[in-house]
């Protein structure tokens, strides 16, 4: 299996700030990388797929690069609704792994 | 709009079994795989498996191979996702997702809390 690892588990920053959030894959899984938020009690939402290309509807200020073995998201001018965990995904192979995600909280 | 809706809060003894739906609208069922997800209190996220609705194919988890079956009923565009044997370890949150553009998740449903306990 393909392990995704995502660190640091948790992470504070402020409104404005610029965060990037790196996730590693244990092998090259190319481009086959998705990235998602999650709220607290709620589902999932896409944000990013193929590694770069931003999930319609979402804001401008989100944006993923890498590909192979190492990607990052990146949130540029953070907003209060930006707090949330975010995690990583690849689906180059089944299983189709996740991160262990990162909880980003806003000051 | 593409909407996947989920059935409700299920509640299960340890070795018994659940059945869990997702109904989806707003796009053609069988042209999209179906993914199912689960969370655990306080977890991340964990790929179970995968099903084309259209030939009915799966690939499973080798994690949950041989205790769970993913089907589903193409006239009432629904999913369904079945787990036996369940454990108290099993307690957990289930979404399903659809497969989507670079191997994405692009909807999911709202999940169905899946408790098990004795």
């Amino acid at each position: 299996d393909i392990q995704m690892t995502q660190s640091p588990p948790s992470l504070y920053a402020s409104v404005g700030d610029r965060v990037s959030l790196p996730c590693r894959a244990s092998q090259t899984i190319r481009n086959f990388l998705s990235w998602y938020q999650q709220k607290p009690g709620k589902a999932p939402k896409l944000l990013i797929y193929a590694a770069s290309t931003l999930q319609s509807g979402v804001p401008s200020r989100f944006s993923g690069g890498g590909s192979g073995t190492d990607f990052t998201l990146t949130i540029t001018s953070l907003q209060p609704e930006d707090s949330a965990t975010y995690y990583c995904q690849q689906s180059y192979s089944a299983p189709y792994t996740f991160g262990q995600g990162t909880k980003l909280n806003i000051k | 709009q593409v909407q996947l809706v989920q059935s409700a809060t299920e509640v299960r003894k340890p070795g018994a079994s659940v059945r869990v739906s997702c109904k989806a609208s707003g796009y053609i069922f069988s042209t999209y795989y179906m993914q199912w997800v689960r969370q655990a209190p306080g977890q991340g996220l964990e790929w179970m498996g995968s099903m084309n609705p259209n030939t009915g194919d799966t690939k499973y988890s080798e994690k949950f191979q041989g205790r769970i079956t993913m089907t589903s009923d193409k006239p009432s565009n629904t999913a369904y996702m079945d787990m036996r044997e369940l454990r108290s370890d099993d307690t957990a949150v289930y979404y399903c997702a659809r497969l989507w553009e670079g191997a994405s998740f692009d909807s999911w449903g709202q999940g169905t809390q899946i408790t098990v306990s004795s």
